[in-house]
């Protein structure tokens, strides 16, 4: 998606943390979303985040919000190799519906 | 059912003709999207149905493609003339609700169109 941002590839080893990154450019953006695509599957919802806030954590993932430089970061601790796919960071501002980025493929080695 | 479902899951044809897509969303949910992902590619939005409303159909790249929402339930998205350009996974979401809500988007596993 042209409006939001994220670099396409991130390796790291298993046990080590990731670091995903998105940038977006609707300041308006009232949801901000993680998603997860494994290999030949469709995309399943791994965390979301509302506006008003600045950090999630969920078990292993966590959320960072930076509305100022509209940054958005999802953090796998202790990273498996089940965790190798693609992550999606998507906006949904109202008018539509959810706006993309092109995805992080990330890969994880033993 | 279970989850959202689309068929068929892969389809082959050949430049100019006309393809459907299927997607049946999860049993009451209000709101019905489809996407289109190309190869290393995002998700790109395609169109929105929400309810009763007129969908969105603002992500429709060309008046080759079409879609409709029978009964607030199925819907089928249609291409016609296919292009090889048009070869990429189509993917239907639905949610509970609409945009704006939090709610979760429920992904099908997709339709992989390949135009020869």
């Amino acid at each position: 998606g042209e409006d939001v941002e994220q670099s396409l590839f991130l390796s790291v080893r298993e046990g080590d943390s990731s670091v995903i990154n998105c940038t977006y450019t609707d300041s308006s953006s009232t949801y901000l979303y993680w998603y997860k695509q494994e290999p030949g599957a469709g995309l399943q919802l791994l965390t979301y985040i509302f506006s008003n806030m600045d950090m999630k954590q969920d078990q292993r993932l966590t959320v960072l919000l930076n509305k100022k430089d509209k940054h958005l970061s999802l953090r796998i601790a202790d990273t498996q190799t089940g965790d190798s796919a693609i992550y999606f960071c998507a906006e949904d501002t109202g008018r539509r519906a959810l706006t993309f980025g092109s995805g992080t493929r990330l890969q994880v080695q033993p | 059912g279970a989850g959202v479902s689309q068929s068929p899951s892969n389809k082959v044809t050949e430049k100019g003709k006309d393809v459907e897509l299927r997607c049946d969303p999860i049993s009451g949910h209000t709101a019905l999207y489809w996407y289109r992902q190309s190869l290393g590619q995002g998700l790109e939005f395609l169109i929105y149905f929400q309810g009763n409303s007129a969908p969105d159909k603002s992500g429709l790249p060309s008046d080759r493609f079409s879609a409709e929402r029978t009964g607030g339930s199925v819907s089928t998205l249609t291409i016609q003339r296919t292009q090889q350009e048009d070869s990429a996974v189509y993917l239907c979401a639905s949610s509970l609700q609409g945009v704006l809500s939090g709610g979760e988007q429920f992904f099908g596993p997709g339709t992989r169109l390949t135009v020869l």
